[in-house]
């Protein structure tokens, strides 16, 4: 069954310092999202893009954020300048698009960051 | 703004039916979603259902969704041990496109 697959699984990273987290879509998807759940928390959109161009994002999705799809296969997650609290775990989804699209997302595993 | 909110624990014995109730607030949503979620895993649909329904039957899982109180529910029958996870209710006003989820219930299945 095709699946959402997020590298890495886990990354550990200074303040201040740019983490990039990567994610390949099922192949024939159209929409792309990211979210993110701090421990404990709800789990919160931060964006999605359609035709290689964001189509919502949230207030959490700043100027330290931004997302790319750099080959037609990958879709990254870049943040700038990682602050303590952009500690949690990021999943990465997408969804079809297409006539029998029923909206479910796909959700990939995860990428859980730590920022020390 | 919109607002999805779950109770956060349930604990049943194996074999017992489970329900876990979810709130909402967004009286434009269309699709409401449960996302089971295992630990150290991602977001697993279970089920959706449009909000032009009132019920959704799937194997051992039944939704119930009352619109009017923008309430909606999930019933696992005969509860498994391999059930225990954390369950997140969602709800998007748009085809699959920006999800609000609950904070997410623990279910947890005594053997």
């Amino acid at each position: 069954e095709p699946e959402v697959t997020q590298t890495p699984s886990h990354q550990v990273t200074q303040m201040g310092q740019e983490v990039i987290l990567r994610c390949v879509p099922i192949s024939n998807h159209l929409y792309f999202y990211w979210y993110r759940q701090i421990l404990g928390q709800k789990v919160e959109f931060l964006v999605s893009f359609y035709n290689n161009e964001i189509s919502e994002k949230s207030e959490i999705f700043d100027d330290q954020f931004s997302v790319e799809r750099p080959d037609g296969s990958n879709f990254t997650l870049k943040i700038r300048s990682t602050k303590l609290e952009d500690s949690a775990m990021y999943f990465c989804a997408s969804s079809g698009g297409g006539v029998e699209n029923t909206g479910e997302l796909f959700f990939g595993e995860g990428s859980r960051l730590t920022v020390l | 703004g919109e607002d999805v909110e779950q109770s956060l624990f349930l604990s049943v014995r194996e074999g017992d039916s489970s329900v876990i109730n979810c709130t909402y607030t967004d009286s434009s949503s269309t699709y409401l979603y449960w996302y089971k979620q295992e630990p150290g895993a991602g977001l697993q649909l279970l089920t959706y259902i449009f909000s032009n329904m009132d019920m959704k039957q799937d194997q051992r899982l039944t939704v119930l969704l009352n619109k009017k109180d923008k309430h909606l529910s999930l019933r696992i029958a005969d509860t498994q041990t391999g059930d225990s996870a954390i369950y997140f209710c969602a709800e998007s006003n748009r085809y699959g496109n920006k999800l609000v989820f609950g904070a997410g219930t623990i279910l947890r299945v005594k053997s």
